[in-house]
């Protein structure tokens, strides 16, 4: 099957950084990536879906300015969080699809990156 | 507006015992539905799917679920309940059009007794 990867795993930043979360695709190429955060015991947010070559659609709700989208190659996407606070403070997790009639397909995740912002 | 239910939050059972977690949708035509299990700290992993044809999908570690319209439901199952399924299992329906988007269960923790 499809294989996602992010990096890193999970990372320690202080207040007021910035940090920069990696999503690859390691063997199709992936005109469309979706970022979720996910806080402790609770289901997946959609945040945003990231789109190759374009900008990012968000979901209501959410800072673009504050979590900046880049999708610049078929292989990844990343996200910045941006001036990071405590609140932001979260697992966040991508997923993606080959290509083909998107109804069909599933989404596979990546292991996720476990932000802590101190 | 389109919705997944899952109506129990947590559920604990024997190893051995039989298991069904329930899922329940909302969706004004034919819906494709997802199971996926989170491991503790871990990504999501798909159990199985349902696009259309046989209504009794088999998936991967053991589990089934069936689609039943007239119910709107897609119920997960496994006959023999192990250890290591203990974790956070998420029911999701793919979203209205062609944006790939997945409406989300809130989940269901399994924990398992020895």
């Amino acid at each position: 099957g499809a294989v996602v990867s992010q990096h890193p795993s999970w990372v320690i930043c202080k207040s007021g950084t910035s940090v920069k979360i990696e999503c690859r695709s390691l063997d199709f190429q992936a005109t469309t990536m979706f970022w979720y955060r996910q806080f402790p015991k609770q289901s997946l947010m959609l945040m945003a879906t990231s789109n190759e070559g374009s900008k990012a659609t968000y979901e209501q709700g959410v800072e673009k300015d504050k979590f900046l989208i880049n999708h610049a190659s078929l292989t990844l996407s990343t996200l910045t969080v941006t001036s990071a606070h405590p609140e932001d403070s979260s697992f966040y997790i991508c997923s993606s699809g080959p290509g083909g009639s998107p109804l069909y397909n599933e989404q596979f995740f990546g292991p996720g990156t476990r932000l802590t912002v101190l | 507006a389109q919705s997944v239910t899952q109506p129990d939050i947590h559920i604990t059972v024997s190893e051995g015992a039989s298991l069904e977690l329930r899922c329940n949708y909302s969706y004004g035509a034919t819906p494709y539905l997802f199971w996926y299990v989170q491991s503790p700290g871990q990504g999501l992993q798909l159990l199985l799917k349902y696009f259309s044809g046989d209504t009794l999908v088999q998936g991967i570690k053991g589990f089934e679920a069936e689609f039943k319209r007239s119910q709107s439901s897609f119920n997960l199952r496994k006959p023999s309940v192990h250890w290591s399924d203990a974790a956070e299992y998420f029911c999701a329906v793919a979203g209205v059009g062609n944006n790939r988007k997945l409406i989300w269960g809130l989940g269901t923790s399994l924990a398992v007794n020895p």
